[in-house]
């Protein structure tokens, strides 16, 4: 199957500041992207769907200014998560597809602790 | 709206013995249903899809819309079977994905 890798695969901040992660598919051009949120032990929530070049939509309850998505290429697309805080901690899995009919593959997911 | 329900947290099986892991879903049109499996320290990967309607390492699932189940099925549990078990629904949105049910076969 696809690939999609994610960086980094854990990160540890400060409470306040910025950290970004990156998502990428290996080996197809990912027409859509996808960010989940897991917390322990729970499903994964989705945060938003980013389409190559367009501005991600964002689900109910997520906000979007703290949450920044680019997908600014078929085989990139960034979380940033500004000022964070330690209630954002948690785990982060993208997914990524080349078209609607077809598999969604997951990432590793990246550990966000934020101190 | 689209929601996937599996009413078990944990299913503690023996080996050998037959797994059914449920699912129930929530839409009002025509769904597409998905099993996700994700064991220890490893990436979510897809199991099995109700359109492919195939068996993937002995395990099964049949869409019943009458119901709206799409329950996993095994017939002999192994102990390689051991893992967090995700059902799937896409409809007009992306996948909206159930709680989870960690299977843990016993040896």
């Amino acid at each position: 199957g696809a690939v999609v890798s994610q960086h980094p695969s854990w990160v540890i901040c400060k409470s306040g500041t910025s950290v970004k992660i990156e998502c990428r598919s290996l080996d197809f051009q990912a027409t859509t992207m996808f960010w989940y949120r897991q917390f322990p032990k729970q499903s994964l929530m989705l945060m938003a769907t980013s389409n190559e070049g367009s501005k991600a939509t964002y689900e109910q309850g997520v906000e979007k200014d703290k949450f920044l998505i680019n997908h600014a290429s078929l085989t990139l697309s960034t979380l940033t998560v500004t000022s964070a805080h330690p209630e954002d901690s948690s785990f982060y899995i993208c997914s990524a597809r080349d078209n609607p009919y077809n598999e969604q593959f997951f990432g590793p997911g990246t550990r966000l602790t934020v101190l | 709206a689209q929601r996937v329900t599996q009413p078990e947290k944990l299913l503690s099986v023996f080996k050998g013995a037959p797994v059914e892991l449920k699912c129930n879903y929530s839409y009002s049109g025509s769904p597409e249903l998905f099993w996700y499996v994700q064991y220890s320290r490893q990436r979510l990967q897809l199991l099995l899809r109700h359109i492919s309607r195939e068996s993937i390492k002995g395990f099964t699932a049949d869409l019943n819309k009458g119901e709206t189940s799409f329950h996993l099925k095994k017939p002999f549990a192994q102990e390689e079977d051991s893992a967090m078990y995700y059902c799937a629904l896409r409809g007009n949105t992306p996948l909206v994905f159930g709680k989870g049910t960690r299977l843990s076969v016993i040896a």
